[in-house]
């Protein structure tokens, strides 16, 4: 199982760009690299997908390295509703359950 | 797009007796679906997988005579808290994959306290 490694938690203030990086050292090649995004009592929301490379949409851009053994998922502008946990997954490539939720950055955004 | 339901979104049960949740995929056929359980203040962990027309797969250390899964159409997937106990309280979520695709979909959650 890949598993992830990620800063406990993160400070930051509205309007700066944010970026957490996740570890995952023993990642496969058929794995893929997914972020999301987790309000209190609310279940996680997808935010983000990759494989290599650079991914970008309309709320984050994912960075990866060529190595794929870690990630950056790239917050730009935060606002105070961004003040979440973010979990990054790892695997997840549709042949079951091969992936393991790691504890999640928790990200407040400050005023 | 990719919208998934739980009901109930928060039940209260006494001890000894059984909960079903449901878990819906609302916009999109689901062949497999995932059922989580979290603490407070702690990750997501992963309970078990249920796969359409054939018996979930649980994780280690999940009782599956206590957890009982039901996945009977690509739609909709039920978990049932047998004879519920004070210590099964907790957060639990589920999520739905689409056939040949890589990302879950999770619903809002259901939080259960037991009495």
């Amino acid at each position: 199982l890949a598993k992830t490694t990620q800063p406990i938690s993160m400070d930051s203030y509205e309007g700066q760009e944010v970026n957490i990086t996740c570890s995952h050292n023993n990642i496969a090649t058929n794995d893929y690299i997914t972020w999301y995004q987790q309000f209190p009592s609310q279940g996680p929301r997808f935010i983000i997908q990759g494989y290599k490379t650079k991914v970008t949409n309309e709320v984050a851009s994912l960075f990866i390295p060529a190595d794929r053994k870690s990630s950056t998922l790239s917050l730009p502008r935060v606002s105070l509703s961004d003040t979440a946990v973010y979990y990054c997954l790892v695997g997840d490539n549709g042949y079951g359950q091969n992936f393991v939720f790691g504890p999640g950055t928790r990200l407040s955004v400050l005023p | 797009g990719a919208v998934v339901s739980q009901h109930p979104s928060r039940v209260i049960c006494k001890s000894g007796t059984s909960v079903k949740i449901e878990c819906r995929s609302l916009d999109f056929q689901a062949t497999t679906m995932f059922w989580y359980r979290q603490f407070p203040k702690q990750s997501l962990m992963l309970m078990a997988t249920s796969n359409e027309g054939s018996k979930a797969t649980y994780e280690q250390g999940v009782e599956k005579d206590k957890f009982l899964i039901n996945h009977a159409s690509l739609t909709l997937s039920t978990l049932t808290v047998t004879s519920a106990h004070p210590e099964d309280s907790s957060f639990y979520i589920c999520s739905a994959r689409p056939p040949g695709g890589d990302t879950q979909y999770f619903g809002p959650g259901t939080r259960l306290t037991v009495l």
